[in-house]
């Protein structure tokens, strides 16, 4: 019953390469999150859609691309991948509104080389 | 945009004691303050949140404590155990905001034999 799932759980590439990480919810939320952990823990919001619809865009680089196919599913592709790029990647998701619990997924471990 | 400020970055207590952790935050505008736990290599989980409409929230040995005028939020653990041993997050947001939480940087919680 994982209410967030994230393939795949560590993805190890080379500089330049591009892939992507899949994350789906069960939850029935509308809305839906990519996260970013760095090496120190800190965690910071990179993407946000409802319903779909991109609502927040936090000053991501373009080789950074997420897209939503339907409310449960939203993917995030990186093109030309770099090594400051390693990190812990969260999805999450949530009902839409200001004041709900999100929910993570287990993350990715993206480590470039 | 909001800005949060977490203290300490590392606390180290011993079984039985308490932990306080605290918060600050920039955007009066804030209404939403949920704290995260995530223990080494899980997903961050959250443990207890609480609106501005409140002044303090507890559940067992969990408590948070939110101050509006001055704008911080603080996250008090009681009869502290090894398995409280992890990273918390605080975090906040607002309406209109997409649901979009600005992270503490986290506090590491070890909790001693």
């Amino acid at each position: 019953d994982t209410a967030v799932s994230q393939t795949p759980k560590y993805l190890v590439t080379q500089m330049g390469n591009d892939k992507s990480i899949k994350c789906e919810q069960n939850l029935g939320h509308d809305t839906m999150y990519w996260y970013k952990q760095d090496s120190k823990k800190f965690l910071k919001i990179m993407f946000s859609y409802n319903n779909k619809e991109l609502i927040i865009n936090e000053t991501v680089p373009n080789r950074f691309s997420p897209k939503s196919p339907d409310k449960a599913h939203l993917n995030l592709h990186i093109n030309s991948l770099e090594l400051g790029d390693s990190a812990v990647y969260f999805c999450a998701s949530s009902q839409a509104g200001s004041s709900y619990e999100q929910y993570f997924g287990p993350g990715t471990r993206l480590t470039v080389t | 945009g909001e800005n949060v400020e977490q203290h300490p970055s590392t606390l180290s207590v011993q079984e039985g004691d308490s932990a306080v952790i605290k918060c600050t935050y920039s955007d009066s505008a804030s209404n939403y303050f949920p704290w995260y736990k995530q223990e080494l290599g899980k997903r961050p989980q959250l443990i207890i949140d609480i609106r501005s409409n409140v002044g303090e929230k507890k559940d067992q040995r969990i408590a948070v404590t939110l101050n509006k005028t001055a704008k911080h939020f603080s996250l008090h653990i009681t009869e502290t155990q090894p398995e409280d041993s992890a990273v918390y997050f605080c975090a906040a947001s607002k309406p209109g905001g997409g649901n979009k939480l600005t992270f503490g940087t986290g506090t590491q919680l070890k909790v001693e034999l």
